[in-house]
């Protein structure tokens, strides 16, 4: 079964970028990844999902700003243009067949 | 659009068992399109896989978790429920519905419940 790493913690200033990064194990390269922001006291959200190649595809409503991005096992979120909205904890959530579910431990975004 | 929504006690007694139900909304559970999976997160950590029913009653569980964990659909109520046996401290958390559609390579959870926080104390 895959294994996703996020780091625990992010910053990055007002009106900056950041990129966030979700990490599968070894073995399961490959793999398709979601992505989903939580705020505050709300459910999860999802974003995203990014294959390998890199090619990534949006849910409805997520702004221009957010995109994703693949380099070997990593998988990237990318935030341009930070607003004050955008702090919030990440996770990202892979899948072995259909229903083997498991989810990275979350990034905590803090806008400076 | 597919909206879901959790319900059920708020306070469960220790090594007592936690029920909750999903209330589908927007779209049959009958549908073959999509599995309905459960989600929880206790306070101040992160996301943890439960498990996940198909229409058929097919089941997936958290390995973790299975022994306690039956998760159960009821078509005529275009429902699915959530029940976790012998629960503990550790089981504290909101606990969230979600749907996944069931055909590979698409099974990422959206959308999700708005989450319920069951407390397990005396």
């Amino acid at each position: 079964q895959p294994v996703l790493t996020q780091s625990s913690s992010a910053s990055a200033s007002l009106g900056s970028s950041v990129k966030l990064t979700c990490t599968l194990s070894s073995g399961h390269s490959s793999y398709i990844i979601a992505w989903h922001q939580q705020q505050p006291g709300k459910a999860p959200r999802y974003l995203m999902k990014v294959e390998g190649s890199g090619s990534y595809n949006k849910g409805s409503g997520v702004p221009d700003r957010f995109s994703g991005s693949s380099s070997g096992a990593d998988r990237y979120l990318t935030i341009s243009n930070l607003q004050s909205e955008d702090e919030a904890d990440y996770y990202c959530e892979t899948w072995d067949s259909n229903t083997h579910k498991v989810f990275g431990g979350g990034t905590k975004l803090t806008v400076l | 659009q597919l909206q879901l929504q959790e319900s059920g006690p708020g306070l469960v007694k220790p090594s007592e068992t936690l029920s909750l139900t999903c209330t589908v909304s927007g779209g049959s559970i009958s549908s073959n399109n999509y599995y309905w999976g459960w989600i929880r997160q206790p306070p101040g950590k992160g996301l943890e896989y439960i498990g996940s029913i198909y229409y058929s009653g097919s089941t997936y569980y958290n390995p973790s978790l299975k022994s306690r964990v039956t998760i159960s659909v009821d078509t005529s109520e275009n429902q699915f429920s959530l029940k976790l046996s012998s629960v503990t401290a550790a089981d504290t958390a909101v606990y969230y519905c979600a749907s996944h559609l069931a055909a590979a390579p698409n099974n990422w959870f959206d959308p999700w419940g708005q989450g319920t926080l069951v407390t397990v104390s005396s």
